[in-house]
């Protein structure tokens, strides 16, 4: 059964760089159709998609966050990374990693996107404070 | 502010059914396909449904879901204490280039 498990500092000071890091076990982060991708939940608020990174290392980003994003993974370890700079309080959040699906077919001339996450980690805390 | 359109909040006795809308535009659920995530507080989102319809394994028939033009909606029949959760919908926006939820349905079981 696959699970993921996200592991990293639960307190970060204001301007630094928050890093985050998902291990996956029962099963290979290597060679499947899935990504593999970060969300945020920020206290009583809905779900944020953060990116998705693929095996090779393909990345995409939600461009709001964009700028201060980087995903990386390790596929030796079984492990993909979050690093987001500068952060503020708005960054306090609890941080999910998960197993994503993103494709994207045409029909009628149009691209037409699936995009779904179906394994999630159990989520892990982050508060942006000095 | 959400760009998918979600009720804060419903409520059914056990038993019955309860319909969540979640609505969208063209540029996101009415050309994407939605995903359904029930959250337990204090839990991670489990996904409900997928492809605006489809059921991963596991996930019981007393939950489905349809789409029509911009707008979803997740069925729950024969309510049991055990969904109160807090549910979403989700779906890549194509002009966004992103993607995202609804605020999310606080459902209660009365």
């Amino acid at each position: 059964q696959l699970q993921l498990q996200e592991s990293g500092p639960g307190l970060v000071k204001p301007s630094e760089t928050l890093s985050l890091t998902c291990t996956v076990s029962g099963g290979s982060i290597s060679g499947s159709k899935f990504y593999w991708g970060w969300l945020r939940q920020s206290p009583g608020k809905g779900l944020a998609w953060i990116g998705n990174i693929y095996y090779s290392g393909n990345t995409y980003y939600n461009p709001s966050l964009k700028s201060r994003v980087s995903l990386s993974v390790d596929t030796s370890r079984n492990q993909f990374s979050l690093r987001l700079a500068s952060v503020t309080a708005a960054d306090t959040a609890v941080y999910y990693c998960a197993r994503s699906f993103s494709d994207v077919t045409l029909s009628w001339g149009s691209r037409v996107y699936s995009f779904y996450m179906d394994v999630w980690g159990k989520g892990t805390t982050v508060t942006v404070s000095s | 502010q959400s760009v998918l359109t979600q009720p804060p909040s419903v409520s059914a006795a056990p038993g019955q059914k309860v319909s969540i809308s979640c609505s969208g535009s063209n540029s996101n659920i009415g050309n994407n396909y939605v995903s359904w995530y029930q959250q337990v507080p204090g839990t991670a989102p489990k996904l409900l449904i997928y492809d605006n319809n489809k059921r991963p394994s596991g996930v019981p028939g007393r939950f489905s879901a349809s789409k029509s033009g911009t707008s979803a909606t997740l069925g729950i029949t024969g309510l049991q204490t055990g969904d109160e959760a807090d549910y979403y919908c989700g779906t890549w926006d194509s002009t966004l280039s992103t993607g995202i939820f609804g605020g999310g349905t606080r459902l209660t079981v009365l």
